[in-house]
């Protein structure tokens, strides 16, 4: 059972365009975290949401944790290729041993 | 402040050879992580450790996997034999022991290919 869905799996758009990213579970985590991975490197922590219903931006990049924290969204405005990767949605649950797991990832490629 | 240490980068081995994979992770981080990540997906956790004890190995092939944390610091990841289907790239990741809170910081991961 993937306990974390990421959609969509694939997304190729136009330089300038804004897109959405999504991250969906049944299960409910403590804290949720975005990583972006680009080709032969490891992921990089973008950002980690811990509270229900909470936004946080990093530029041109919106992060929003679900009222029920059971899902995020990541939204980008006005892509840049510089944003092209793949982006991977994290999930700490709530219990002592603090597991991270790990959604499939969108590999996202901006077309200049 | 250093990140994770992981050694070698690139490794290509023939089917039922051995390898072995070493991380350092950052200092005065308890908790460890094996990730196996297969080209095109996410990572997948083969092996967590919390000092140098086993949180959780469910996903570990203990057939020809095995991992070691000596003195809760480096940490070694050993596949013996290799399969075709091993070839990934492996992440290692470490974290404070933070309750409810956890962020993975990650090194730059170990390509294997079994040919």
């Amino acid at each position: 059972t993937q306990l974390l869905e990421q959609s969509p799996q694939f997304l190729s758009i136009q330089e300038g365009e804004n897109l959405t990213v999504y991250c969906n579970s049944s299960s409910v985590f403590s804290s949720l975290q975005w990583y972006r991975q680009e080709p032969g490197e490891g992921p990089v922590l973008l950002v980690t949401v811990v509270t229900g219903g909470e936004v946080k931006k990093l530029k041109r990049l919106t992060f929003q944790f679900g009222d029920a924290r059971k899902d995020s969204s990541l939204h980008i405005t006005a892509a840049q290729p510089g944003d092209t990767g793949l982006y991977l949605c994290a999930g700490a649950k709530m219990n002592r041993d603090d597991k991270i797991i790990f959604g499939k990832g969108t590999r996202l490629h901006i077309l200049p | 402040e250093a990140g994770v240490a992981q050694s070698p980068r690139y490794k290509i081995i023939e089917k039922r050879q051995s390898v072995a994979f070493w991380c350092n992770p950052i200092s005065g981080h308890a908790t460890l992580y094996w990730y196996q990540q297969i080209l095109g997906q996410g990572p997948k956790l083969l092996i967590q450790f919390q000092n140098n004890g086993v949180v959780d190995d469910s996903q570990l092939p203990k057939d020809r996997f095995s991992a070691e944390r000596l003195k809760g610091v480096d940490s070694t990841l050993k596949i013996q034999p290799a399969k075709l289907e091993d070839s990934a790239v492996y992440l290692c990741a470490s974290s404070l022991d933070t309750y409810g809170f956890t962020e993975a910081f990650f090194g730059q991961g170990t390509r294997l290919t079994v040919v």
